[in-house]
């Protein structure tokens, strides 16, 4: 399977605390994105990282690119209790169609 | 208000029969999807559109069936045939085939359950 695989596929910590999760792949990727879904919804894109880029922010979210090592981590700063949502990873390869991994689960606690 | 509609929230099947969900954009995209998603598992992508009047299979084809004979609209029926249709069903769009690949824009999800 070409989808990402997210590590850990749960995660809880208190709100302030920053939240990491990973993402690994297979085979050299074109771009890699970010997704949240809130219990029940739809997916919402977050931030897309390509290639030859290393790391990339927008507003709390920093996200880092490892080509060697085939994988992304997606770091939440000051985490509010409103991010409790599941996080996916989708590599984007050449030629093939999106892909999505399992998710990681977060809980941020009040 | 701009985005992706899906309808039913929740749609019930009887044992032997299809149901159709619905999903509408009004994003001017050319390119629609149609995901599975199961609990606590990834996306699986079941059909796929990048224009009107033309569909592609996608990983999970069998036992679902598609049609877009407008722009905006991208019903997914799911038959009879698909014995396990119990999942969350999403429809997603893009500018193009090729934006797709960068950013997806996705509907609220309609819950399918087997009576």
């Amino acid at each position: 399977s070409q989808q990402g695989e997210e590590d850990p596929q749960a995660l809880s910590i208190q709100e302030g605390e920053n939240a990491t999760m990973n993402c690994s792949y297979k085979t050299s990727i074109n771009n890699l994105q970010w997704y949240r879904q809130n219990s029940g919804r739809g997916l919402v894109h977050l931030i897309l990282i390509r290639s030859n880029e290393r790391e990339k922010h927008s507003g709390r979210l920093r996200v880092t690119l490892d080509t060697s090592k085939k994988s992304s981590s997606l770091l939440i700063t000051a985490s509010r209790a409103a991010d409790t949502a599941s996080y996916f990873c989708a590599p984007s390869y050449a030629g093939n169609m999106l892909t999505f991994g399992g998710g990681t689960r977060l809980m941020v606690k009040p | 208000d701009g985005g992706i509609t899906q309808s039913p929230k929740y749609l019930f099947r009887k044992e032997g029969q299809n149901v159709t969900l619905s999903c509408e954009q009004n994003l001017n995209h050319d390119a629609m999807y149609w995901y599975r998603q199961d609990p606590g598992q990834g996306l699986r992508l079941i059909y796929y559109s990048q224009i009107v009047n033309d569909f592609q299979k996608g990983d999970i084809a069998e036992g679902y069936s598609v049609s877009r004979e407008k722009k905006e609209s991208f019903p997914l029926t799911v038959t009879s045939a698909q014995k396990n249709p119990t999942a969350f069903y999403l429809c997603a769009s893009s500018i193009d085939l090729s934006a797709g690949k960068e950013t997806q824009y996705f509907g609220p999800g309609t819950r399918l359950l087997v009576l």
